[in-house]
């Protein structure tokens, strides 16, 4: 069966210090990755979302990056974080088309 | 571009009284849409798609192309539907899109 894994669950980190998020998918290959940011009021907000290794698609200007360095890792990253970085981040996957898409646990990130 | 639209940030009803949960988008193609579900301390999870025609837990969704909506309807709410709801659409080129959420609070 398929599981996605995501870590930390929690994080406190400095402003302007560096950021990474790691995101591994086990069970299944070529599967479509995405980062999203969670919020109250502002619902479930797409970061980026890849559909292959090297391929990324960024959805709103920001402080964040992604990269997918193989089939089934997509790690969000940031050189220097910002008090507005914070937030619960969310990883999901999904097969192809017409499939639904599984989320992982979530890491809440606060910035101070 | 896709957009999803959920105009209601929080639904309260009392239990036994129908439900439904409006729901529209903006998409140039044909969508894939669905509606995904988060219990309190609980992963999102997917409650029902469009394309199943099924009904989950009780709650139904039609594509209504003509209006651009989705909506999920429920006759009898039950004191477990209370949670967040989220409607998405998922593009050609898989991109999956997110409303902002409907807080549902079935009341006794």
């Amino acid at each position: 069966s398929q599981t996605i894994h995501q870590w930390p669950a929690t994080l406190v980190q400095p402003v302007g210090s560096p950021l990474s998020l790691e995101c591994t998918v086990e069970g299944t290959s070529n599967p479509n990755l995405y980062w999203y940011r969670q919020a109250a009021g502002r619902g479930l907000q797409l970061l980026f979302y890849s559909v292959g290794i090297g391929q990324i698609s960024s959805e709103v200007p920001q402080n964040l990056s992604a990269s997918r360095p193989q089939d089934r890792q997509f790690i969000l990253s940031s050189k220097k974080l910002l008090l507005s970085d914070s937030g619960f981040y969310l990883c999901a996957w999904s097969a192809r088309e017409h499939t639904e898409a599984f989320f992982g646990q979530g890491t809440r990130l606060t910035v101070v | 571009a896709q957009r999803v639209t959920q105009p209601e940030k929080l639904l309260s009803v009392f239990k036994g009284a129908p439900v439904e949960l409006k729901c529209n988008y903006s998409y140039s193609g044909s969508p894939e849409l669905f509606w995904y579900v988060q219990y309190s301390r609980q992963r999102l999870q997917l409650l029902l798609r469009h394309i199943s025609r099924e009904s989950i837990k009780g709650f139904t969704a039609d594509l209504n192309k003509g209006e651009t909506s989705f909506h999920l309807k429920k006759p009898f709410a039950q004191e477990e539907d209370s949670a967040m709801y989220y409607c998405a659409l998922k593009s050609r080129g898989n991109k999956l899109t997110f409303g902002t959420g409907t807080q549902l609070k079935v009341e006794l």
